[in-house]
């Protein structure tokens, strides 16, 4: 049963707008997300983080928003750019965790 | 100039035949932790290790033994158990399990 969710496999954006990839998880015990990004045929990279007590965290063109209720985050990348094309790994872990739990990845194409 | 390798970039195996995957890091990290990624799917956890000469495993050990004998090295090694070890792995560290994680290059493994 996947604990971190991430719906959409694929998303296709022009250059320039704004990417908006989701994360879903269940459980409540997360208290910690993080997102990587990963091209093809490397590690993925730490791109952005936030901790539960917060329901924004900004780092240059990228924010994550977090809406405990709903169990949501997403991340939001402005303005687009042809090199943000990769998947993008949302994980969440906990205090209470002993490990990093990673959705399946969203594959972003920015289109020029 | 702090960082985390993998070696070899590309492995190939033979039928019956154990391979060991190497993992290097000098960031000073307590964990480190082994994921498959195979194609079109997200990351799963093959071992972790919280601290030297102890580790646990994650949701896909079977076929696969670690050793930590060392802080700065977590070797994978694929044992002829696991029957469909063709995928790219991946190594990473943190300061702790809970903390941000960082990656390797990968290794590639291909069976002939």
């Amino acid at each position: 049963d996947q604990q971190v969710k991430q719906n959409s496999p694929s998303l296709s954006v022009q250059e320039g707008r704004i990417s908006i990839l989701n994360c879903d998880y269940t459980n409540s015990m997360f208290d910690y997300f993080l997102w990587y990004k990963k091209y093809p045929a490397e590690g993925p990279t730490f791109l952005i983080s936030i901790s539960s007590i917060k329901d924004k965290n900004e780092d240059g063109r990228f924010t994550v928003f977090l809406n405990k209720s709903a169990k949501h985050l997403s991340l939001h990348i402005v303005p687009s750019q042809p090199g943000d094309s990769a998947v993008y790994f949302c994980a969440a872990s906990g205090t209470s965790y002993d490990k990093v739990i990673f959705g399946p990845g969203t594959s972003l194409s920015v289109i020029p | 100039d702090g960082g985390i390798t993998q070696s070899p970039k590309y492995l190939f195996r033979k039928e019956g035949q154990n391979v060991t995957l190497s993992c290097e890091q000098n960031l000073n990290h307590d964990a480190m932790y082994w994921y498959r990624q195979d194609p079109g799917q997200g990351l799963r956890l093959i071992y972790y290790s919280q601290i030297v000469n102890d580790f646990q495993k994650g949701d896909i050990a079977e076929g696969y033994s670690v050793s930590r004998e060392k802080k700065e090295s977590f070797p994978l090694t694929v044992t002829s158990a696991q029957k469909n070890p063709t995928a790219f792995y991946l190594c990473a560290s943190s300061t702790q399990v809970q903390e941000t994680q960082y990656f390797g290059p990968g290794t590639r493994l291909l069976v002939l």
